[in-house]
Order: C-alpha cells, then structure tokens, then sequence
C-alpha cells in the first residue's frame, strides 16, 4: 500500500473542461513532486515542491497549474488540455526538502482527453 | 548530461534468479534507485543504495554497485510470476532534487 494518495484514480475530461488532481501524504515530507508518464516510458518531472514553494517548474505549459496548500496536500489543476496530454500522472514525496533524498510515488491518476 | 541505460527486456522461469543491469554517467549521485511498476500502478520503491555502498541485500533483492564502472545491478532470487513488471533504475540528478530514470527493463517470468 502507498503512502502517498493520489485522487482521482482515472479522470476523462474534455479539452475545455476544468479539473483538479490531487495528492496527499501523512509521512511528514517536505518535498513533493509531480511527474508525468506515458506508456512504455519512464516517469518525466514537472513540478517540485520543497517547503511549499515551487522549486522547479520543467518548462511545463501553463495549462497545468500546480498548488501547495500545506505541507501535506499538493494538487495540479488542469484547463484547456489537449489530447496529447493523456497519460500517468504521479505525485510524489521525499523528505527534508528536494535533495538526494528517496522520492515515494502515489498509484497515479490515469487522465483521458477527449 | 546525466543518462541511465537499462536492457529493455528480460524473461526468466520462475524459481530462477533475475539480474536487471544500469548503467549511469553521473558520479556525483548520492543514491540510486530501483523501482518496481506492476500494471496500471504507481512506482514503488523497491530498494536503494548510497553511493559509497558495494552491495545492499533486502531478503530476495540484492543491489551490487560498481562505480569504477559505474554500473547497478538488482538480482531477484527466486523469482516468482508476482515479480513481473517494469524495473527502472534512477538516479538523482546534479542538484540532487529530479530523479533520472532508465527507459525500464520489463521482467517477465513463465511459470
């Protein structure tokens, strides 16, 4: 079971639809992280969090919008995407900020453009 | 840059041993990685070793590193059919925050 929660666990939505994604964890971890994963490959950065504030952003358009709220939450708000941005996307989160420090990985919101 | 390479796949009979090979570029990583994804999941994190470290075992999982190569292996004793999935091998990247995967090597084991 991972501890780190990610919901929805499949989300289908329109190219001009709105919709947020979601991610918690309880370990006390101060560094977050979104990436993104297309079939047959390997996991791709987009965000990180250390201490509640964006860190790194991969050159990632700006139709994903990531939040932080607290230090427990991190949520990734979608608008206006295209069907190419179908795919995986996993949160995760290390401890004591972002450095060298093992990354534990939520089971993904499997998203779906029409 | 920093890369990892890894053999994209691998089939093995159950009750065999599995070794899953990486190689990486950046000497400077303070751990690498071994993950585990099984279908339709997230990445879990099977095991990983500090870079000062030749050999890490975890009871079926044993991770050898050699750095003068600069290769990682994972070796699966006994390996069951509960074991198939993609294995990827990762390493911190030179700010020590992004992680940089393997391509994943696909296990699968015939019982």
């Amino acid at each position: 079971d991972t501890e780190v929660t990610q919901t929805p666990k499949h989300l289908v939505m329109g190219m001009t639809n709105k919709k947020s994604l979601k991610c918690e964890q309880h370990m006390g971890h101060r560094a977050m992280y979104w990436y993104k994963q297309k079939a047959k490959k390997p996991p791709e950065l987009m965000f990180v969090y250390s201490y509640e504030k964006l860190s790194i952003n991969e050159s990632v358009p700006s139709r994903f919008s990531p939040e932080c709220p607290n230090s427990s939450l991190l949520n990734l708000h979608l608008h206006a995407l295209q069907p190419e941005d179908s795919a995986l996307y996993l949160c995760a989160s290390s401890s004591e900020g972002a450095m060298n420090q093992p990354q534990h990985f939520g089971d993904g919101t499997r998203l779906s453009i029409l | 840059g920093e890369d990892v390479e890894q053999s994209l796949f691998l089939s093995v009979r159950e009750g065999d041993s599995s070794v899953i090979n990486c190689t990486y570029t950046d000497s400077s990583s303070t751990y690498l990685y071994w993950y585990k994804q099984e279908p339709g999941a997230g990445l879990q994190l099977l095991t990983y070793i500090f870079s000062n470290m030749d050999m890490k075992q975890d009871q079926r999982l044993t991770v050898l590193l050699n750095k003068k190569d600069k290769h990682l292996s994972l070796r699966i004793a006994d390996t069951q059919t509960g074991d198939s999935a993609i294995y990827f091998c990762a390493e911190s990247d030179q700010a020590g925050t992004a992680l940089i995967f393997g391509k994943g090597t696909t296990l699968s084991v015939s019982s």
